[in-house]
């Protein structure tokens, strides 16, 4: 069952707009959030994160907000430019005594048009 | 080297032959991380390693995925007889510790199974 669900498979956002990508969860253990970004034929790579007791973090053109009630994160840029076209993945983590893995969703492909 | 490393980046096998997919993490990296990324799906967890102990193997899908690191540096993801569904992009990731920013990915071996 999936655990981390982002319910957009795409957007389209003009350059210089805001673009907000939306992830949803069930897992009320997940203590770790994070976002990666993946251009094809590439492997993801880390964005931004945020613990599961805050509820933003920034960092540069990126911000995440994290809404632990309504089991609810999501990732803001802007000013959005087209070298952030790619697809975006939302993951979640659990620690257990093995280390952690994490949860993935299906991704968003986010295209930024001039 | 700099980043994560996987060999070989394309792999088409007959059903039923058996394939042996390489990674060489970043060095110095204890963690190492096995993803399966099927066509339009996130990643999943397949396994985990703590240099070269095997401490999480919850994900493989079945008993004819096998991993080792024996040396907790390259490691070594084996699939016998391979069947359709095998078919996706194996990611193997890395990481120094349990660190807040995600672990490094490498770019993936894309296995199609014909």
């Amino acid at each position: 069952d999936q655990q981390v669900k982002q319910n957009s498979p795409s957007l389209s956002v003009q350059e210089g707009r805001i673009s907000i990508l939306n992830c949803d969860y069930t897992n009320s253990m997940f203590d770790y959030f994070l976002w990666y970004k993946k251009y094809p034929a590439e492997g993801p790579t880390f964005l931004i994160s945020i613990s599961s007791i805050k509820d933003k973090n920034e960092d540069g053109r990126f911000t995440v907000f994290l809404n632990k009630s309504a089991k609810h994160l999501s990732l803001h840029i802007v000013p959005s430019q087209p070298g952030d076209s790619a697809v975006y993945f939302c993951a979640a983590r659990t620690l257990s005594n093995s280390g952690y893995a994490l949860n993935f969703g299906k991704g968003t492909s986010l295209l930024v048009t001039p | 080297g700099a980043g994560v490393s996987q060999s070989p980046r394309y792999k088409v096998a007959k059903r039923g032959q058996d394939v042996a997919l390489r990674c060489d993490p970043i060095s110095g990296h204890v963690s190492l991380f096995w993803y399966q990324q099927a066509l339009g799906q996130g990643p999943e967890f397949l396994t985990y390693f703590q240099n070269e102990a095997q401490l999480d193997k919850s994900g493989l899908p079945s008993d004819r995925f096998f991993a080792e690191r024996p040396e907790g540096s390259v490691s070594t993801l084996k699939i016998q007889r391979t069947q359709q569904e095998d078919s996706a992009v194996y990611l193997c990731a890395s990481s120094a510790d349990t660190t807040q920013r995600g672990y490094t990915f490498g770019s993936g071996t894309r296995l199609t199974v014909v």
